[in-house]
């Protein structure tokens, strides 16, 4: 149950677009097509972004989209805005009902 | 709308114990796994517990096993996280969670001190 390994920070200019790496093993983000993704801003709850990998939730912008290759989720972020600045949590099924989150990355808008 | 309001958070010595709820409203609360998930104050997410449905099964992260108990009264929409044996590691803002293939729902979050 090692936590999967997310860069600690990203950034990017207004408009222009950033991509989030989320690693994890042949146990976990490999095996499973279970991984989402979440945005969190200080002081509130997490809010799901992507789910099953590329679903974006009803009211999620089309700004946000997610992949998988092999070990290795991301997720990029189209056309940053103001408001996208916040910390993101990839989570991946691991198997015998259990779950994995990554270590976070703080993204920051310029 | 789906509502997860937690409740039961506070200030416990090293040791003691502490049991949390969860009030679940706006959606079908017998036909969902639930999960608790806990954030460290400046830390990432971790996933504590989960249940089933119907209470039958109940799965928990390696550090918690033995010491906190997952459960939940379908009868009153509830989620419940017993703490025993807690430690200054286990200081946390404890969320619930709804499950189904993500965590596509949250509570605001209760927060757990455990310090002398």
């Amino acid at each position: 149950q090692s936590a999967l390994t997310q860069p600690p920070s990203a950034s990017g200019s207004p408009g222009q677009s950033v991509t989030i790496s989320c690693t994890g093993t042949s146990s976990d983000v490999g095996n499973y097509n279970y991984v989402s993704w979440y945005q969190q801003h200080p002081g509130k709850a997490p809010k799901l972004m992507i789910y099953e990998v590329t679903k974006r939730p009803s009211g999620v912008p089309d700004r946000f989209s997610g992949s998988k290759s092999g070990n290795t989720a991301s997720l990029t972020v189209s056309g940053l805005q103001a408001e996208d600045e916040a910390d993101y949590y990839c989570s991946s099924y691991a198997g015998s009902h259990s779950w994995v989150f990554g270590g976070g990355t703080k993204l920051t808008v310029l | 709308e789906v509502q997860l309001v937690e409740s039961g958070g506070g200030l416990v010595q090293p040791g003691g114990s502490l049991r949390l709820s969860c009030a679940a409203s706006g959606f079908t609360f017998s036909g969902y796994w639930m999960s608790w998930v806990r954030q460290a104050p400046g830390k990432g997410l971790e996933w504590v517990a989960n249940i089933k449905a119907d209470g039958s099964e109940k799965y928990y992260v390696d550090s918690v096993k033995g010491r906190f108990t997952i459960s939940r009264d379908n009868a009153k929409n509830s989620l419940f996280l017993q703490m025993n044996s807690l430690r200054a590691e286990d200081t946390a803002i404890y969320y619930c969670a709804r499950e189904k293939w993500n965590f596509g729902y949250w509570g605001q979050g209760t927060l757990v001190t455990v310090s002398s």
